[in-house]
């Protein structure tokens, strides 16, 4: 079946350290896209990419990092400078205009830091 | 981008229409209406989209209004399933980033 995998469901990190959340899918679609959401809360853009090699800041990019080395892949680090990653992070992705159904999105990872 | 405006929450029994409202004021002539659901601790769910006319799917209908700056989406018959935050989303196109705001919670009684 096709689909976006996040990895792992739930992570746990020491302040101060950097961490790397995997997002793989095989739906072939070219953009995709990292969401943050706090509880209670809405979804904040992270970082999005339409294009493999190619990424832009979205709403709340201070502190995170990713790269779209492959059409499949769109991981998201986040640094130590990130003053707030705790947070339930979806990862998504959305097939060209001419053939959009909508975005497809991960199931999650929570990540705690203590 | 163009805000939405939804109602925090809403309730409905089960097997009865559902319409969700969601205002946008300040809609532009090229933004797409977009409906979205989130199941707790889950990520959102595509539900449909819209540019100027009404719009069917097998999960519900959008009903958009003439001068644009209000849309409805339909559920025809609530289930205890469809109990999530709905969130209505404009977008310059129907493939653009998506700015999802708080939406509206549902609440399905028996």
């Amino acid at each position: 079946d096709g689909g976006i995998t996040q990895s792992p469901k739930y992570l746990f990190r020491k302040e101060g350290q950097n961490v790397t959340l995997s997002c793989e899918q095989n739906l072939n679609h070219d953009a995709m896209y990292w969401y943050r959401q706090d509880p209670g809360q809405g979804l904040r853009l992270i970082y999005y990419s339409q294009i493999v090699n190619d990424f832009q800041k979205g709403d709340i990019a201070e502190g995170y990092s990713v790269s779209r080395e492959k059409k499949e892949s769109f991981p998201l680090t986040v640094t130590s400078a990130q003053k707030n990653p705790t947070a339930f992070y979806l990862c998504a992705s959305s097939a060209k205009a001419d053939t959009y159904y909508g975005y497809t999105f991960g199931s999650g990872t929570r990540l705690t830091v203590v | 981008d163009a805000k939405t405006t939804q109602p925090n929450s809403m309730e409905s029994n089960e097997e009865e229409p559902v319409h969700l409202p969601c205002n946008h004021s300040t809609i532009s002539g090229t933004d797409y209406i977009h409906w979205y659901r989130q199941l707790p601790s889950q990520g959102p769910e595509y539900v449909i989209h819209g540019l100027t006319s009404n719009v069917n799917n097998r999960m519900a209908s959008l009903a958009i209004a003439e001068d644009r700056k209000s849309s409805t989406l339909i559920l025809h018959r609530a289930t205890l399933r469809d109990a999530a935050v709905y969130y209505c989303i404009l977008s310059a196109g129907t493939a653009s980033k998506l700015t999802f705001g708080t939406g509206t919670r549902l609440q399905v009684t028996l």
